[in-house]
């Protein structure tokens, strides 16, 4: 099993650039989950999806953000344009079953530098 | 989405010392979960709980579930330097994570 796999891992961009994280759940896991991790903020809830179908983006920031499932081995979290305040970790988790009933399982994370 | 409360945000302990977070919900939890995330790492599940009033052992660490499912602890006996780590809880609805407590641990 490799676990949830994240790419990159680190990140620094310029002001004002387009960026797009990745991310591989583990495979037969129907949940996929977006958070976003500051020292000011903590771990904060994005996004998750349910067989690839978005279900709550309520922790979206802004129109600036977007996520796709396009398959359920695959997703992306879209960035455009960036701005230095969106500098954090980034973490991708997936779970087997419906929140709160299995464990998420998450990956080594994106830190995104936005200068 | 319901969010739950943690506290302290973060503990100081010498080795061998006790340690306990709080996590604590206004609404009623189906079940709640507990995570650790070792410093630069990912949060790694620990465990989760389903019934009022549970309690679960694993080695030094306690976890427990309130009678009302409202609020729930992790108590770690004699503290080493592995423990040292941010705790999360999170509640079941969503999966949204309380502010987590920090802990360090002097040798």
């Amino acid at each position: 099993d490799a676990g949830v796999i994240q790419s990159p891992r680190h990140e620094v961009t310029e002001m004002g650039q387009e960026v797009t994280l990745r991310c591989k759940p583990i495979s037969g896991h129907d949940y996929l989950f977006w958070y976003r991790q500051t020292m000011m903020r903590g771990l904060e809830l994005l996004i998750y999806f349910n067989n690839n179908v978005p279900i709550d983006d309520s922790g979206m920031p802004e129109d600036r953000f977007s996520a796709k499932m396009p398959n359920a081995s695959f997703s992306t979290l879209k960035i455009q344009p960036s701005e230095p305040r969106d500098s954090a970790v980034y973490f991708c988790a997936s779970s087997f079953l419906r929140p709160g009933n299995s464990p998420l399982h998450f990956g080594n994370g994106t830190r995104l530098t936005v200068t | 989405g319901q969010q739950v409360m943690q506290i302290p945000q973060y503990q100081h302990v010498q080795e061998g010392e006790d340690f306990t977070t709080y996590c604590n919900s206004s609404t009623t939890l189906s079940n709640i979960q507990w995570y650790k995330q070792r410093p630069g790492g990912h949060p790694v599940f620990l465990i989760q709980l389903v019934k009022s009033g549970e309690v679960k052992k694993q080695k030094r660490l306690t976890f427990q579930f309130g009678e009302a499912k409202k609020n729930s602890s992790l108590h770690i006996t004699a503290t080493q330097t592995t423990d040292v780590g941010t705790y999360f809880c999170a509640e079941n609805n969503d999966m949204r994570f309380g502010a987590g407590t920090r802990l360090t641990v002097k040798p």
